[in-house]
């Protein structure tokens, strides 16, 4: 198994610019998560997704979009692309049902700048 | 507001002693915490998970341990290994699936 893997893993954006990030995982997982990491600071939730067809937001959701057609994948969508949404987006993912004692398995995220 | 504290912000050793992370939290309600390894460039790998009814929880030389009452919980590292230079992240969830609360981290560095 891959896990959860995200493209791309390197992105410089203008301003004003928007794009993709990509996230499939190939474990069967009803949870996926998208997570934003600011230098020294813990991951905050962007948005999560519970099953194909039903997302909801996070923590920090301006800014962003998201779908979930599939089990597989979760990808994340930046509109208007800002200077404050310089940072790295991890995905994630945990299931195949929620329980307690379960992890989240990351990707190794995408190193977004915004100039 | 839920918050989670980690301290040190960061930690430097020798390889071989040991060291102890600290965690402090404010959710509520509390379902379980979990500490996470982040290697540099890397996304974060789980080491341990505890529901409330635990108290300690062992990875091989990661032991964690975990006081409900007073909200906190410690991650010991034994003998550490240049290897276990990274970032240790504690996260503490509610019963809501989707909202977890990560910590700022603590920045292991291990020397030989």
């Amino acid at each position: 198994n891959a896990g959860v893997t995200q493209t791309p893993k390197f992105r410089i954006l203008k301003i004003g610019q928007s794009m993709t990030l990509q996230c499939t995982q190939d474990m069967n997982h009803n949870y996926m998560y998208w997570y934003r990491q600011d230098p020294g600071m813990g991951l905050k939730l962007i948005y999560y997704s519970v099953g194909a067809g039903i997302t909801d937001k996070g923590e920090v959701p301006n800014g962003y979009n998201v779908s979930r057609s599939t089990t597989e994948d979760f990808p994340l969508r930046l509109e208007l692309a800002a200077p404050s949404q310089t940072s790295v987006y991890f995905c994630a993912s945990s299931g195949p049902f929620f329980r307690e004692d379960q992890p989240q398995h990351f990707g190794d995220g995408t190193r977004l700048s915004i100039l | 507001k839920n918050q989670v504290e980690q301290s040190p912000q960061s930690l430097i050793i020798l390889e071989g002693k040991n060291c102890t992370l600290q965690c402090n939290y404010t959710v509520s309600p509390f379902s379980n915490l979990r500490w996470y390894k982040q290697d540099t460039g890397r996304g974060p790998v789980s080491l341990t998970i505890m529901t409330f009814s635990e108290n300690t929880k062992s990875n091989g030389r990661y032991t964690a341990t975990l006081d409900a009452d007073t909200k906190q919980s410690s991650l010991h590292i034994t003998a550490s290994q240049l290897s276990d230079s990274a970032s240790y992240i504690c996260v503490v969830s509610p019963t809501n699936a989707g909202k977890s609360t990560f910590g700022d981290g603590t920045t292991l560095t291990v020397k030989p």
